[in-house]
């Protein structure tokens, strides 16, 4: 069956620009997160939703940093007025269960490589 | 403070040989552990989990973790290296009180499998 997907899978930005990222979770799934990948190092995380709700926001690095998923499907993550430190793959993940069930395993999208110029 | 530590940057192993990838944690009230692999650019692929039960986890592309409570730690093991294995490996833990949604991610282990 289709994993989770994300686009684009490479955004190159002006310091500056707006960027907007996209992660589609697989069918059904009701938690998805968005991570934050340096080179290197392990994904930190950045936010979390139960369907629709917001219920984590707290490792957003910034007021620049907005997520959304409205019908509780596809998300947006949006960085506005990029920054150099901002560069970085994100990566987004999702799981069956609901924020209840911390056994639940993540499965990952690709990733989407931010270089900010 | 939950935490995970994977003592070493990169493993090198020769191809047929047993291999092992080293994960320690500290968590509040129960650990819920989990190994990912990643290639290169491509997403977090998820090996196994231990939540509960038998301290040998098995799980995919031959791959196993032994969970050991007293040492607090969730090694990777594998009987029998393939170049393919050659990857950034990541352990992660979730304690059963912690309070908030995220898992916490180890720095990862580079495993590189000489032919």
């Amino acid at each position: 069956g289709a994993g989770v997907s994300q686009s684009p899978r490479y955004k190159v930005a002006k310091r500056g620009q707006d960027v907007a990222l996209r992660c589609d979770p697989i069918s059904g799934h009701v938690s998805l997160f968005w991570y934050q990948q340096a080179l290197g190092q392990g994904p930190e995380f950045l936010t979390y939703f139960q369907n629709e709700a917001q219920l984590d926001k707290s490792g957003l690095p910034s007021d620049r940093f907005f997520a959304e998923r409205p019908e509780g499907s596809v998300s947006t993550l949006k960085i506005q007025r990029t920054q150099q430190e901002d560069s970085a793959v994100y990566l987004c993940a999702s799981s069956l269960a609901g924020s209840g069930d911390f056994t639940d395993t993540q499965y990952f999208g690709p990733g989407t490589r931010l270089t900010v110029l | 403070a939950q935490s995970v530590a994977q003592p070493e940057d990169q493993v090198n192993v020769a191809e047929g040989n047993p291999l092992t990838v080293k994960c320690t944690y500290s968590v509040s009230g129960n650990p819920y552990l989990f190994w990912y692999v990643q290639y290169p650019n491509r997403g977090l692929q998820f090996l196994l989990k231990y939540i509960t039960g038998d301290n040998l986890v098995k799980g995919s592309y031959g791959f196993e973790a032994e969970f050991n409570k007293s040492q607090t730690s969730f090694h990777l093991k594998k009987p029998s290296a393939l170049v393919s294995d050659s990857a950034l490996y990541f352990c992660a833990v979730r304690g059963s009180m912690d309070s908030n949604y995220q898992l916490i991610w180890g720095a990862g282990t580079k495993l590189i499998i000489k032919p």
